[in-house]
């Protein structure tokens, strides 16, 4: 079967650093998403990893090994509006995205 | 504004029922897809569609259909609504031609069944 891995909750103070991992298993790999979803919204596209290595866009860092089935995303400089869930994808040898069910993220100032 | 709407944004609807929901977008993507959220579980793939004119079996597809008749519309039908099919509905978009093609949602619609 199919699994995406990622932790439910996460907490950390306002301007320090968080990682949050994602393992997966799946039917081939076409690519690894990351989105966040701030609570009653719509998913809005962080990242993408196909490479192994890390991809850095602003405070947001995700890094890739593809021989390990792991991501981690990487928030930096923590802001309160930072506190939202993040979704970790793998398109798989179907083209289709599989979900992990999100790491609800708290920021505590 | 370019981007993705759907309708109703929020809906209670009596078991046995038949509902659609519908979903547009702008930006001319070739690739949609229906998505269902449901608390402590990821998003599940309902149903997609490539390209305009044809339409695809997800991971749960019992109980909804489908059809893409033209590019900027994919609107989800539920024949008989039952209260399992209680949940918050995303609509997407793609462009598989570009780059990562990275899926762009709706701002969802959340169904209750009763």
């Amino acid at each position: 079967g199919q699994n995406i891995d990622q932790p439910t909750e996460m907490t950390a103070t306002e301007g320090a650093i968080v990682q949050i991992n994602c393992t997966y298993q799946t039917s081939g790999f076409n690519g690894l998403f990351w989105y966040q979803q701030h609570a009653g919204e719509a998913p809005t596209f962080l990242s993408y990893n196909v490479l192994d290595g890390l991809e850095e866009k602003g405070r947001f860092s995700s890094f890739l090994s593809r021989s390990k089935g792991y991501s981690y995303l990487l928030l930096k400089e923590l802001q309160m509006k930072d506190s939202a869930s993040y979704l970790c994808a793998v398109r798989d040898s179907n083209y289709q995205l599989i979900w992990g069910a999100g790491t609800k993220l708290i920021i505590k100032p | 504004i370019a981007g993705i709407t759907q309708a109703p944004t929020s809906q209670i609807l009596a078991a046995g029922r038949r509902m659609t929901l519908r979903c547009t977008q702008d930006m001319r993507h070739n690739a949609m897809y229906w998505y269902r959220q449901d608390l402590g579980l990821g998003l599940r793939l309902i149903h997609y569609s490539n390209t305009a004119g044809t339409t695809g079996k997800g991971e749960v597809p019992d109980g909804y259909s489908v059809s893409r008749a033209n590019t900027d519309d994919f609107p989800l039908t539920l024949a008989s609504a039952v209260p399992s099919q209680t949940s918050v509905y995303f609509c997407a978009s793609s462009d598989s031609t570009s780059g990562n093609n990275e899926q762009f949602f709706g701002p969802g619609t959340r169904l209750t069944v009763l």
